[in-house]
């Protein structure tokens, strides 16, 4: 079975800008779930969806936003691009079933974002 | 607001010993706590879940312990080798919450 994909796996922005990053889940999983990973702050949980519905959200401005796909693909988005959003997004997948827990999350390698 | 912490940033642990791992938190009331593994420049790797209302969960040479009253969870590798060198992050996620909260992770270097 194919593990997550995320792409791109590395990108460059300058201020400003916006970008959005893939995330393909392993077959069968319905749930997503999105992280950034920096040196200072460690992983910090973005957004989870399942079954296209965001359950939750973190702490973190509404330029972060996201999305699901019937398909159960995910896309994130970072409009107005600053500094501080270098990073690694870290995207997760799990069979989110309802009941009990989250279940283990398999993540993706990751795509390495850098403002300039 | 809620806090998880892991005892340190950086373990550094002999061959064949066996290595302890600290997770504590305050301000959360956590269902399930999971361990995870994470190489440089890779995602985290699952290793182990526990419920509430576990106290101890084994795989092969791994054991984590969960204390709901001192709020703390422990990671034992034994008969530790070097392949064993990564960062491990403790994460808690409340009942229903389709969330995980991760601490910063201690990094573990199994010297042979």
């Amino acid at each position: 079975k194919a593990g997550v994909t995320q792409t791109p796996r590395y990108l460059i922005k300058t201020r400003g800008q916006q970008v959005t990053l893939s995330c393909s889940p392993i077959s069968g999983h319905r749930s997503v779930s999105w992280y950034q990973q920096t040196p200072g702050q460690g992983l910090q949980f973005l957004f989870e969806y399942f079954s296209e519905t965001q359950r939750n959200k973190g702490n973190f401005p509404g330029r972060f936003s996201g999305r699901q796909f019937s398909n159960s693909r995910s896309e994130m988005n970072v409009s107005t691009l600053e500094l501080g959003d270098s990073a690694l997004y870290l995207c997760a997948s799990s069979v989110g079933s309802g009941s009990g827990s989250y279940n283990e999350q398999f993540f993706g390698p990751g795509t390495r974002l850098t403002v300039l | 607001s809620q806090k998880i912490e892991q005892n340190s940033e950086a373990l550094n642990i002999q061959e064949g010993k066996t290595a302890t791992l600290t997770c504590n938190y305050t301000n959360y009331s956590p269902a399930y706590l999971q361990w995870y593994r994470q190489d440089p420049g890779r995602g985290p790797v699952f290793l182990l879940l526990i419920r509430e209302n576990e106290k101890e969960k084994r795989k092969e040479r791994l054991k984590v312990t969960f204390d709901t009253t001192l709020k703390q969870s422990l990671f034992h590798i034994t008969a530790s080798q070097p392949a064993d060198s990564a960062t491990y992050l403790c994460a808690l996620e409340g009942a229903g919450s389709y969330q995980l909260t991760f601490g910063k992770g201690t990094k573990l270097s199994v010297i042979p």
